[in-house]
Parts: structure tokens; C-alpha cells; sequence
């Protein structure tokens, strides 16, 4: 089944432990994307990368870190997490050329 | 600075109703807009819509572009208790690396009672 996987779903840790959350897709998509998403605010996008080792800043990239060294993995990095950080993040991955973009199920932060 | 704008944030409908949402932008270099559905789990694809005028079409749900005006509206008509989510608009620009950064408005929430 083609789909796009996050871990861990939910999480909930203290400020300055520093956490990954996991992306993979099994579609051979080029792109992938992180979003954070909070009340009033719509999706924001994070980090994008448009293919392995290649990564670009969203709109609200910082305090966090991605990597792209396989195509199908695109994890999440926050080094030192704080409670600003709060949220629920989604990953996201899609052909380039096409611009149906699967959304993985989400990951709902909370760091104290 | 680029901006998306729905409205309105919030509708309570009752089944039957036809509802229109709306969501205009102030995006430089715009590329493509594109309308999504998200219930109580991720976001799930409805429309790209890139060209003025042609109305994108599936089932009860419809949605045009208007690049002159900087808008687009999205219809549902007959409206289920199923068609309550909330409903995002997003623009797509070129990113530094000439692929697609996508830019999301605040959403609607729908709520369809019965």
C-alpha cells in the first residue's frame, strides 16, 4: 500500500532533550516536505527537499534540522526542543511533477 | 511578505446546503493553487488548479481559479454530514530550488449537521 509513515505518533518530552521524528514513504517520491500545523495558523512548511541531499528551508525552519540521505527518508531533527515547539507535525512527500502530495498520519508534539 | 487568506474560519450548514469557501493570496511568482480536505487525520488531496476560469470538477465538490483577482472558491453542494472537516487552500511558488514550496491559508472548518 502506498503510503507515507511518521514515528512516533505521539510524544511528549521536556525542554532541551533532543528528539527525531521519522518520515518514510514507500512511492519513490523525489519530494518530501514537514509541516507544523497549529490552531489559527494552517499548515506551515517546515524543511522541504526535493531529492536525496537536497534540502531547502520552509517558512518556519527554525529550531529544526532535516536530512535526505535515502529517498525514501526524510527525518525530523530538534536538537534542542522547547515548548514553542508544541504542535502537530506532518510529513509529506509527492512527485515533483505532480502536485498530489501525501500527507503521512501526523505526529502530535508536546514538549514541557 | 506572501500571504493565503480563507474565509470564513468557521460555517455550520445543514444537510442539503450548498456552501462556498473562499481563499484569496498575495504570492509573487505564483505557480499552481490547490485545495485539501483534512478530517480527523491528514490532509487528503481535492483540486490543483493552475489556469483562470476552468472549473475543476468531482461529484458534489467544484473549484475555480481566478489569477486576475487573486482568489479561488470551492463549492459543495448538497452537502453530507461527511463533508465536515476542514477544508485548506494552499499556493505553490518555486523555491530556491525550483520545486514547489507550498504556502497554506488558516483553513475553514465545516461543520455539516444533519
Amino acid at each position: 500500500e502506498a503510503q507515507v509513515t511518521q514515528n512516533p505518533r505521539y510524544l511528549i518530552t521536556v525542554t532541551g532533550k533532543k528528539l527525531t521524528v521519522t518520515c518514510s514513504q514507500n512511492m519513490n517520491h523525489e519530494y518530501m516536505s514537514w509541516y507544523r500545523q497549529d490552531p489559527g495558523l494552517g499548515l506551515r512548511q517546515i524543511y522541504y527537499s526535493m531529492n536525496v541531499e537536497v534540502t531547502d528551508k520552509g517558512d518556519v525552519p527554525e529550531g529544526y534540522k532535516v536530512s535526505r540521505k535515502e529517498k525514501r527518508n526524510f527525518p525530523l531533527i530538534l536538537e534542542s526542543p522547547s515548548p514553542n515547539q508544541t504542535s502537530l507535525y506532518f510529513c509529506a512527500s509527492r512527485v515533483t511533477a505532480n502536485n498530489e502530495q501525501f500527507f503521512g498520519p501526523g505526529t502530535r508534539l508536546t514538549v514541557l | 511578505e506572501d500571504k493565503v487568506v480563507q474565509s470564513p474560519l468557521s460555517l455550520v450548514v445543514h444537510e442539503g446546503d450548498t456552501v462556498t469557501l473562499n481563499c484569496s493570496y498575495e504570492v509573487t511568482n505564483f505557480r499552481s493553487l490547490l485545495w485539501y480536505k483534512q478530517e480527523k487525520k491528514a490532509p487528503t488531496f481535492l483540486f490543483m488548479l493552475t489556469s483562470s476560469g476552468i472549473e475543476k470538477k468531482s461529484g458534489r465538490l467544484s473549484s475555480i481559479l481566478d489569477k486576475k483577482e487573486l482568489f479561488s472558491i470551492l463549492n459543495i453542494t448538497a452537502t453530507q454530514t461527511g463533508d465536515s472537516a476542514i477544508y485548506l487552500c494552499a499556493v505553490e511558488k518555486p523555491g530556491s530550488s525550483n520545486t514547489g514550496k507550498l504556502i497554506f491559508g488558516q483553513g475553514t472548518t465545516l461543520q455539516v449537521k444533519p
